[in-house]
C-alpha cells in the first residue's frame, strides 16, 4: 500500500539517450510534482500538475517533458540526456485546495548519465 | 516569487545537545511552513509544520516557532540523538489550489555520539 511510488529506482544510461521515469500515487491527491535533487542536496521544483494540467514549469530545458495521463500518474520523459542531468529525481503529491499542503514524496530515481 | 533562505548549511552537535535551524522567507502571503527530514538515501518526509495563525508548535523533542512580522521560522530539536542525523529542509507556501512550496537549501545535521 505504497503511497507514492516511482520506477525505476536506479537508471544508468549514456549521454544522448532518451529515458522515462514513472510516478504513481494512490492517495487520491490532485497535485503532483517533479523535483530534481543535485549532488549538493538542493531540492528544486521542476514541474507541477493539478488535475492533469500543467501548473508550474520552472525554466526546465524543453528536453524534459512531463505527462500526466490521469490524476494518479505523472511521468517524466527526458530527451538527449546530458551529464548535468545526473541527479535524484523525486516525484511528490499533495492534496491541493485543502487546509494541508503536506507533500508526500516518492522514493526517488537516481539517474546517472555516463 | 517566494525566496527561502536556510541557515546553517551544516550543523554538528553532541548527542543530548539542542539543535536549531533557521529559515527566512520573503512572501508575506505565505501561510504554511513545513519541515522535512531526509535521511541518507531516503525520501524527504514531513516531521512538523506550522501555519501562520500559530506562533509555536511542539511534537515531543521537536518544535517549530514562527515570527510572521520578521518573516522567519525555526526548527528546534532537543535532546538530540544519532538518529536525528539527516538533511532538514524548511519550506514556505501559500495555501492555494496547487500551491507551490519553495524549499530552503537544506541543513545537514550530524549528531555525534
Amino acid at each position: 500500500d505504497t503511497a507514492v511510488s516511482q520506477t525505476p529506482k536506479y537508471l544508468v544510461t549514456q549521454m544522448g539517450n532518451d529515458k522515462s521515469i514513472k510516478c504513481e500515487q494512490n492517495l487520491g491527491h490532485d497535485t503532483m510534482y517533479w523535483y530534481k535533487q543535485d549532488s549538493k542536496k538542493f531540492l528544486k521544483i521542476m514541474f507541477s500538475y493539478n488535475n492533469k494540467e500543467l501548473i508550474i514549469n520552472e525554466t526546465v530545458p524543453n528536453r524534459f517533458s512531463p505527462k500526466s495521463p490521469d490524476k494518479a500518474h505523472l511521468n517524466l520523459h527526458i530527451n538527449s540526456l546530458e551529464l548535468g542531468d545526473s541527479a535524484v529525481y523525486f516525484c511528490a503529491s499533495q492534496l491541493a485546495g485543502t487546509s494541508t499542503d503536506t507533500q508526500y514524496f516518492g522514493p526517488g530515481t537516481r539517474l546517472t548519465v555516463l | 516569487g517566494e525566496n527561502v533562505e536556510q541557515h546553517p548549511s551544516t550543523l554538528s552537535v553532541q548527542e543530548g545537545d539542542s539543535a536549531v535551524i533557521k529559515c527566512t522567507y520573503s512572501d508575506s502571503a505565505s501561510n504554511y511552513f513545513p519541515w522535512y527530514k531526509q535521511e541518507l538515501g531516503k525520501r524527504p518526509q514531513l516531521i512538523i509544520d506550522i501555519r501562520s495563525n500559530v506562533g509555536e508548535k511542539k511534537d515531543q523533542r521537536i518544535a517549530v516557532t514562527l515570527n510572521k512580522t520578521a518573516k522567519h521560522f525555526s526548527l528546534h530539536i532537543t535532546e538530540t540523538q544519532p538518529e536525528d542525523s539527516a538533511v532538514y529542509f524548511c519550506a514556505a507556501s501559500r495555501n492555494t489550489n496547487a500551491g507551490k512550496s519553495t524549499f530552503g537549501d537544506g541543513t545537514t545535521l550530524t549528531v555525534k555520539p
